[in-house]
C-alpha cells in the first residue's frame, strides 16, 4: 500500500513570509497527525485530526499556525507569518482509528524540511 | 506535559556488538512504540508494545514494555552497518509523546 505522502520536501523562506505544507495519509486511515521535529529532538505533536475534526491542537501555536482537513482525507498545515524558530522538519503521520490497540500504530511521511532565514 | 527520558543520547559501537537503549517516563503509558529514523526520512515503526511486561521481537530487535508501564527498552543484537540511525521511543496515553532519540553509529 502507498505510504503517507508529503510535499514539498524542502522549503526555504524568509521570516514573516507564509508557507503551506500538504499531506495525503494512507488510504483508509481516519486519524492524521502533524508533528514538528526540531533538529536533535523527537517529534512534537502539533495537531491531531479524526476524519475532518480536530482531536487535539493543544500544542499548536494558533497565532501563526493553522491546519485543516476539510474532506477528511488530505490535510494542509500553514504558518503565517513564519519566525526563525519555526525552522524544523514537519512530519505528517496517519493511523487507523478505533478501540483496537493496533490503531495506535502511526505511519510517518518523509517530512518537509523548512528553513526560515 | 509528559516527559520521556531516552538514553543513551548516542552510541558508537563495533559491528557485531549488541545494543541496548531505554526510555523512562514519570507517568504510565498504554502503548510503547519504537521507531528508527534515517537522515531525510520520517520515522519508521519497528516494534509496538501493548501490555505491561510484553516482550516482542522483530528480527534482531527485541523490545519490552516495563511492568510499571513507565519504561521500555530496545535491544539490537549483532549490529550491522545498516542499523545506523536515530532510534525514538514513543509512549501513548491519550496522546503520543516522543523521546529525544538515541543516535546509533556502527563501525564496520
Amino acid at each position: 500500500e502507498a505510504g503517507v505522502a508529503q510535499s514539498p520536501r524542502y522549503k526555504i523562506i524568509e521570516k514573516r513570509q507564509s508557507v503551506a505544507f500538504w499531506c495525503n495519509p494512507i488510504s483508509g486511515h481516519a486519524t492524521l497527525y502533524w508533528y514538528q521535529q526540531i533538529l536533535g529532538q523527537g517529534p512534537k505533536l502539533l495537531i491531531q485530526f479524526q476524519n475532518n475534526g480536530v482531536v487535539d491542537d493543544s500544542q499548536l501555536p494558533k497565532d501563526r499556525f493553522s491546519a485543516e482537513r476539510l474532506k477528511g482525507v488530505d490535510s494542509t498545515l500553514k504558518i503565517q507569518p513564519a519566525k526563525l524558530e519555526d525552522s524544523a522538519v514537519y512530519l505528517c503521520a496517519s493511523s487507523h482509528s478505533g478501540t483496537s490497540e493496533v490503531y495506535n500504530e502511526q505511519f510517518f511521511g518523509p517530512g518537509t524540511r523548512l528553513t526560515v532565514l | 506535559g509528559q516527559q520521556l527520558n531516552q538514553s543513551p543520547q548516542s552510541m558508537f559501537i563495533q559491528e557485531g556488538e549488541d545494543v541496548s537503549m531505554n526510555c523512562t517516563s514519570s507517568s504510565i503509558f498504554n502503548t510503547w512504540l519504537w521507531y528508527k529514523q534515517e537522515p531525510g526520512e520520517g520515522p519508521v515503526l519497528l516494534i509496538a508494545l501493548y501490555k505491561a511486561g510484553e516482550l516482542t521481537s522483530n528480527g534482531r530487535l527485541t523490545a519490552q514494555f516495563g511492568i510499571t508501564r513507565k519504561d521500555s527498552f530496545l535491544n539490537i543484537s549483532a549490529s550491522i552497518p545498516s542499523d545506523v540511525g536515530i532510534y525514538f521511543c514513543a509512549g501513548n496515553f491519550n496522546k503520543f509523546y516522543f523521546g529525544s532519540g538515541t543516535k546509533l553509529n556502527v563501525k564496520p
